[in-house]
């Protein structure tokens, strides 16, 4: 069984679209990360959580983590084909431990 | 800064032989480094973690013969893959974490295996 779910599996809009994509776990984590993977290149990282209840912001994306600090959902505003990827979170239950990654939801934004 | 590079990018060998690929942090030392496997539409799957000086710890399941990992130095790690089959046909990709900075890894590009 998975650590973490993330739901969508798939998802594809149209460009100018909002979107919301989740991660959600039943186990509390002290961190969390999200990361985008664009085809033959590894992930990159976008934000890491750690306060629950946390919001942070990176232009059209909206991060949050949940109150409990066992799930978190990333916000997309207007989508664009550049957003096209794979995004996977990752939680890392204590300081110190590797961090585990979910399975991630392919998003592709069609122009 | 904490960019991680990896070599080769890409690889074709035949079925039988062993393949070096190569871990580098360009601009930082780290003493830890992670080498994961994904195989395509998939997540990335943790194959093992490096430490400099000492020897990986392997996740559950991952042959530590099979997959012969050295971190020589605080800025490469090599990992190799003997006796490859196709099955072993996957995204390699590693990553490294800075030191004193516990929630931050670097992922390379990584590379592309493929065993004929």
């Amino acid at each position: 069984t998975q650590l973490l779910e993330q739901s969508p599996q798939f998802l594809s809009i149209q460009e100018g679209e909002n979107l919301t994509v989740y991660c959600n776990s039943s186990s509390v984590f002290s961190s969390l990360q999200w990361y985008r993977q664009e085809p033959g290149e590894g992930p990159v990282l976008l934000v890491t959580v750690v306060t629950g209840g946390e919001v942070k912001k990176l232009k059209r994306l909206t991060f949050q983590f949940g109150d409990a600090r066992k799930d978190s959902s990333l916000h997309i505003t207007a989508a664009q084909p550049g957003d096209t990827g794979l995004y996977l979170c990752a939680g890392r239950k204590n300081y110190g431990q590797n961090f585990v990654f979910g399975p991630g939801t392919r998003l592709s934004v069609l122009p | 800064g904490a960019v991680v590079s990896q070599h080769p990018s890409w690889v074709i060998c035949k079925s039988g032989t062993s393949v070096k690929i190569e871990c580098r942090s360009l601009d930082f030392q780290a003493t830890t480094m992670f080498w994961y496997r994904q195989f395509p539409k998939q997540s990335l799957m943790l194959m093992a973690t490096s430490n400099e000086g000492s020897k990986a710890t392997y996740e559950q399941g991952v042959e530590k013969d099979k997959f012969l990992i050295n971190h020589a130095s605080l800025t490469l790690s090599t990992l190799t893959v003997t006796s490859a089959h196709p099955e072993d046909s996957s995204f390699y990709i590693c990553s490294a974490r800075l030191a004193g900075r516990g929630n931050e890894q670097f992922f390379g590009p990584g590379t592309r295996l493929t065993v004929l």
